[in-house]
């Protein structure tokens, strides 16, 4: 039980275009997912917390309009991040709360990741 | 300002020795601090999770040690086998914010 997927787990693009990328909690419901970006040997940077029918909050120095995220449903959240740049190239990271299990446990489920490369 | 601070940033250990990795925080309001496990082209998996009311938790080979006094938390690997071998970070959250802060991780190489 317990597990996030992510689509794709690897995108190459050209710079200027938007690229999106689907969190997804199979096997239970999320009010809360969570998005990080990790560059290579490094920890992981929180970017945004995504909330399902409210706007995301962002973290200080994350660009709003650059890193959409949208979360319609308990189990999907997506990351569209716009005209992209080389420097955005990066593997994102989300993570989910299990909406049932939210007074009782802070353990969050990490997807797989997806690796973003922008030419 | 570093939250979190994890060290060392690599160890190398032998077959069936122990691993230590150390964290230490600073802002006292944190209340859950949980080790996840990072696999190369991987997304991390949570190993052991503890609270500040508990001073020791065990789970299998993984255990961890907290020192509220001290604002330290360390993960104990015994019996360290070259499946161990990954990138471990310890984080940090608190209340019902539940946003993580990591460290900046450990690299673990177990040799054979």
């Amino acid at each position: 039980g317990a597990v996030v997927s992510q689509h794709p787990s690897w995108v190459i693009c050209k710079s200027g275009t938007s690229v999106k990328i689907e969190c997804r909690s199979l096997d239970f419901q999320a009010t809360t997912m969570f998005w990080y970006r990790q560059f290579p040997k490094q920890s992981l940077m929180l970017m945004a917390t995504s909330n399902e029918g409210s706007k995301a909050t962002y973290e200080q120095g994350v660009e709003k309009d650059k890193f959409l995220i949208n979360h319609a449903s308990l189990t999907l959240s997506t990351l569209t991040v716009t005209s992209a740049h080389p420097e955005d190239s990066s593997f994102y990271i989300c993570s989910a709360r299990d909406h049932l299990l939210a007074g009782r446990t802070d353990t969050q489920y990490f997807g797989p990741g997806t690796r973003l490369t922008v030419l | 300002q570093q939250q979190v601070k994890q060290s060392p940033q690599s160890l190398i250990v032998q077959k069936g020795g122990i691993s230590i990795i150390n964290c230490a925080y600073e802002n006292t309001a944190f209340d859950y601090f949980p080790w996840y496990q990072q696999f190369p082209g991987k997304g991390p998996a949570l190993l052991i999770a503890i609270r500040p009311d508990v001073s020791e938790k065990k789970e299998g080979r993984f255990t961890i040690s907290f020192n509220k006094s001290a604002k330290q938390f360390s993960l104990h690997i015994m019996d360290s086998q070259p499946g161990d071998s990954a990138t471990y970070f310890c984080a940090a959250s608190k209340g019902s914010n539940y946003k993580l802060t990591f460290g900046k991780g450990t690299l673990l190489t177990v040799n054979p």
